[in-house]
């Protein structure tokens, strides 16, 4: 089981869709973190917040936008995305000096 | 800028057989080094992190891995293999103190276990 917690596991959509990716932990880390991960490939850093505040944005698209309603919460809002977005989302969190612990991961595919 | 390189991108040993994945780093300070494991679906799970102190760090699931600074090399090894350990593998550097949750990732080795 993982203290990280990612819904939805599979999401479809078309590129005019709108949806967001949901993560959520409750094990009190301030750090959470975005990552994109083709097949083959080790993750990509896309986003990370730093108590509830935006710290580091990895030149991403804007049709990616990341939202930390709280603490334990965090959101990537997905519009107009294209093909190449398809991937796996990670979510991961940490505490300062500690390492990541990472969702499993929302599959997403774009038609 | 730290990097990290994984020379192997697949490796084949026999169930039973020993185990050792390189990796290789690139930081200027004393870094701060993880392994990871995915299996396939599933995110990356923490096999185990070098921070100071015992250049050789035990983890999880009989994992264990050697800091060199000389070498720049935090390998990892297990001396007998499960058929169960046939995963993705990563090694990764965190930017020190103050930002060792934003690592920088190898690009992985994909272990395959023989019966």
């Amino acid at each position: 089981d993982t203290e990280v917690t990612q819904t939805p596991k599979h999401l479809v959509m078309g590129m005019t869709n709108k949806k967001s990716l949901k993560c959520e932990q409750h094990m009190g880390h301030r750090a959470m973190y975005w990552y994109k991960q083709k097949a083959k490939k080790p993750p990509e850093l896309m986003f990370v917040y730093s108590y509830e505040k935006l710290s580091i944005n990895e030149s991403v698209p804007s049709r990616f936008s990341p939202e930390c309603p709280n603490s334990s919460l965090l959101n990537l809002h997905l519009h107009a995305l294209q093909p190449e977005d398809s991937a796996l989302y990670l979510c991961a969190s940490s505490q300062e000096n500690s390492p990541q612990h990472f969702g499993d991961g929302t599959r997403l595919s774009i038609l | 800028a730290q990097s990290v390189t994984q020379p192997d991108i697949h490796i084949t040993v026999s169930e039973g057989a020993s185990l050792e994945l390189r990796c290789n780093y690139s930081y200027g300070a004393t870094p701060y080094l993880f392994w990871y494991v995915q299996s396939p679906g599933q995110g990356l799970q923490l096999l185990l992190k070098y921070f100071s102190g015992d250049t050789l760090v035990q983890g999880i699931k009989g994992f264990e891995a050697e800091f060199k600074r000389s070498q720049s090399s935090f390998n990892l090894r297990k001396p007998s293999v499960h058929w169960s350990d046939a995963a993705e593998y990563f090694c990764a550097v965190g930017a020190g103190a103050t930002n060792a949750g934003k690592s920088t990732f190898g690009d992985g080795t994909t272990l395959t276990v023989k019966p």
